[in-house]
């Protein structure tokens, strides 16, 4: 079956704009994860939504960052007045249970931002 | 929050068995030990996850001490293919705030 898909693959923005990304979970999956990944680091969390509940937010890292998920399906990760620091490969993650830290994560190919 | 601590690489021989340890000392009782595996240009993929002892599947084993101050991942008779980069991750059910991953560990398998 389709396994969780992002888009863009690759993003190229300048300085101080705003980017829209965009992630598509497998499809009767509650949960969705956003992480960040800088060249050659680890995987750096973002934001968790689970059902209906309130995001956990606690890995935003400003309050430039922001996400919605909509109809409880489609993701969209908001990165606004980019910096070059945001410059990274963005990985969006789902699973079918409701708990967080043990349920298997099936991630997606991840978007590219480069932020000149 | 369980923080993490891996090898940064290691390098092995096509055929044989590789293990990699994750030190995770503050692990709390709820706690579970998953292992993700990354190729390049590709998001992590899930590979095995324990609570205690050990747990075997198809592509690896999970060997965690009766203190699970530690974890250790053992790939059995390796190849070319299983050159990626390793992540722990060490988190419970209701995981409060960040989920932390470790820094990984990047595996190279050479002929």
């Amino acid at each position: 079956g389709a396994g969780v898909s992002q888009s863009p693959s690759n993003k190229v923005t300048e300085k101080g704009k705003d980017v829209e990304l965009r992630c598509d979970p497998i499809s009767g999956h509650t949960a969705l994860y956003w992480y960040r990944q800088s060249l050659g680091q680890g995987l750096e969390f973002l934001i968790y939504f689970q059902g209906n509940s309130a995001p956990d937010k606690s890995g935003l890292p400003s309050d430039r960052f922001s996400a919605e998920r909509t109809g409880g399906s489609v993701s969209t990760l908001t990165i606004q007045r980019t910096q070059q620091e945001d410059s990274a490969v963005y990985l969006c993650a789902s699973s079918l249970g409701s708990m967080k830290g043990t349920d298997t994560q099936y991630f997606g190919p991840g978007t590219r931002l480069t932020v000149l | 929050l369980a923080k993490t601590t891996q090898p940064i690489s290691m390098d092995s021989y096509e055929g044989q068995e590789v293990n990699i340890t994750c030190s995770h000392n503050n692990i709390a009782t709820n706690d579970y030990i998953t292992w993700y595996q990354q190729f390049p240009s590709q998001g992590p993929r899930f590979i095995i996850q324990g609570y205690k002892t050990k747990v075997t599947n198809e592509v690896a084993s999970l060997f965690i001490p009766a203190d699970r101050k530690s974890s250790t991942l053992s790939l059995p008779r390796v190849s070319l293919s299983d050159t990626a980069v390793y992540y722990c991750l060490v988190g419970g059910p209701n995981q409060g705030g960040k989920l932390i991953f470790g820094q990984g560990t990047e595996l190279s398998v050479k002929p």
